[in-house]
């Protein structure tokens, strides 16, 4: 069964600032998506950035960006000029290819300070 | 407009009783599913419905029965509520079964207190 691992629970940055989100998964399988959600306070889950595992090039999303490791298993968010509305827990999911289901990490909570 | 609406927003409710919420996306989907959140912030798949067919349950209890009236709807009726089952609901969707890695959509959740 794939899992994924988001190892820091909780972190902060300044405003203004560029900070990391790690995340890493497991599978056998070479097709495969990663997604990363974010979860404000108002609880409505976001889709961040999205991420096929058959492209080489790394997604990105205007201040968001991501770090796709293929062989390491590795897909980590950078945002960059963080704003104080980036203040939100943060979602690592994959889902397999050919199936609906989202696999999520434990989630991790990014504070962003004035 | 919102894409992916649920009702109640809020629900709190005795052990023992039995509760139902809604949810509707006009998004054209075919496809929508039932995520749980525990206290933990954990998420987890419950089920899922492409077309009105139940395509995923995934050992949730028969306590809980999803119902799909149309591609449209799919509301989640929990009977015989338990403390354990107080948790955020989250409906969600996608666009076309079998598309691989369709970018799953969520509605805002219904938190669900059990006392």
């Amino acid at each position: 069964a794939q899992t994924v691992t988001q190892s820091q629970p909780e972190m902060s940055v300044q405003e203004a600032e560029t900070v990391t989100l790690s995340c890493t998964y497991d599978t056998s399988e070479s097709n495969y998506y990663l997604f990363w959600y974010k979860q404000p306070p108002s609880r409505q889950m976001i889709l961040v950035i999205r991420q096929e595992a058959y492209k080489q090039q790394n997604a990105t999303e205007n201040r968001f960006s991501v770090n796709f490791q293929k062989a390491a298993k590795s897909f980590s968010l950078k945002i960059s000029d963080s704003q104080l509305g980036d203040t939100a827990m943060y979602f690592c999911a994959f889902m397999q290819g050919g199936s609906e289901k989202l696999v999520f990490g434990k989630g991790m909570k990014l504070t962003v300070n004035p | 407009d919102t894409a992916v609406s649920q009702t109640p927003k809020y629900l709190v409710t005795q052990m023992g009783n039995d509760k139902s919420i809604k949810c509707e996306q006009n998004l054209g989907h075919d496809t929508m599913y039932w995520y749980k959140q525990d206290s933990k912030k954990f998420l987890k798949i419950m089920f899922s419905y492409n077309n009105k067919e139940l395509i995923i349950n995934e050992t949730v209890p028969n306590r809980f029965s999803p119902k799909s009236p149309d591609k449209a709807h799919l509301n989640l009726h929990i009977n015989s509520l338990e403390l354990g089952d107080s948790a955020v609901y989250f409906c969600a969707s996608s666009r076309i079964r079998g598309v691989s890695g369709n970018t799953i959509y969520f509605g805002e959740g219904s938190w669900l207190t059990v006392v």
